[in-house]
C-alpha cells in the first residue's frame, strides 16, 4: 500500500539557521514525490517534485529537497530559514502510471526571529 | 490566469442540508480531486475522477456525493447523510502526465454547520 509519513508534527528553527522537514515514503512502483506548502486558510501551494534524475531537486522560494531511494526519504531543506517560511508542510507521493496522490500528516515549522 | 476556483470561501449548512461546493478549473486537466482538511490532520480524499463522466470514491466518500459532465468542473455535494460536515474543502486537478505530474489546488471551501 502507498504511504507518506511525516514523523515530526513541529519543527522549530531559528532565522537564519537551515531548516529540514523530513518525509518517508511507500509505494510498490516508481514514486513521483511532492512537497506542498499550505498557509493558515488557504490552499496548498506547490513547492517542488521530483519524478527522477538527480537526487537533489530546486524548487520555490529557495527550497530543495533530497530522495534517497535506499532510505525512501525525500526531506525538504533550506540553508537560511525566514521567518516567512512559517507555514504547515506536506509530503506527497504519487504511485507513477496512477492519478491518486497520497498525502503525509503535514509538518508544522515555526521559524522564530 | 490558469487555476482552480473553489467557491464559496465560507459555506453554513443547517443540519438536515444538502450543500454544493464549486470547483472549476482552467487548466485543461484530465484529473480532478476532493480533499477534506479537519484541523490538525491532513488530507483524506473524498472523491477523484481521472476523465469526464467517471470517478471513484476515495477514503472518505461516504456522505458525499460528485459528478463530472464537464472537464473543466467538479462540483462536491455534502448531503445530510454526512453526520460531521464541518471541514476546511480542497478541491485540486493534475495533468496526470508523466512530465507534469503534480496536482494543483483551488483556494479552498471552509463549511460549517449551524
Amino acid at each position: 500500500a502507498q504511504s507518506v509519513a511525516q514523523p515530526e508534527d513541529q519543527v522549530n528553527v531559528a532565522e537564519g539557521n537551515p531548516l529540514t522537514v523530513k518525509c518517508t515514503y511507500s509505494v510498490s512502483g516508481n514514486p513521483y514525490l511532492f512537497w506542498y506548502v499550505q498557509y493558515p486558510n488557504r490552499g496548498l501551494q506547490f513547492l517542488l517534485k521530483y519524478i527522477t534524475g538527480d537526487n537533489l531537486v530546486k524548487g520555490s522560494y529557495g527550497f530543495e529537497a533530497e530522495f534517497n531511494k535506499s532510505q525512501t526519504s525525500f526531506h525538504l531543506k533550506k540553508p537560511s530559514a525566514l521567518v516567512s517560511d512559517s507555514a504547515l508542510y506536506f509530503c506527497a507521493v504519487r504511485e507513477g502510471n496512477f492519478n491518486k496522490f497520497y498525502f503525509g500528516s503535514g509538518t508544522k515549522l515555526n521559524v522564530k526571529p | 490566469d490558469g487555476g482552480i476556483t473553489q467557491s464559496p470561501k465560507y459555506l453554513f449548512r443547517k443540519e438536515g442540508q444538502n450543500v454544493t461546493l464549486s470547483c472549476e478549473q482552467n487548466l485543461n486537466h484530465d484529473a480532478m480531486y476532493w480533499y477534506r482538511q479537519d484541523p490538525g490532520q491532513g488530507l483524506r480524499l473524498i472523491y477523484y475522477s481521472q476523465i469526464v463522466n467517471d470517478f471513484q470514491k476515495g477514503d472518505i466518500a461516504e456522505g458525499y456525493s460528485v459528478s463530472r459532465e464537464k472537464k473543466e468542473s467538479f462540483p462536491l455535494t455534502v448531503t445530510s447523510a454526512q453526520k460531521n460536515p464541518t471541514a476546511f474543502y480542497l478541491c485540486a486537478s493534475s495533468a496526470g502526465r508523466t512530465s507534469a505530474p503534480e496536482a494543483f489546488f483551488g483556494q479552498g471551501t471552509r463549511l460549517t454547520v449551524v
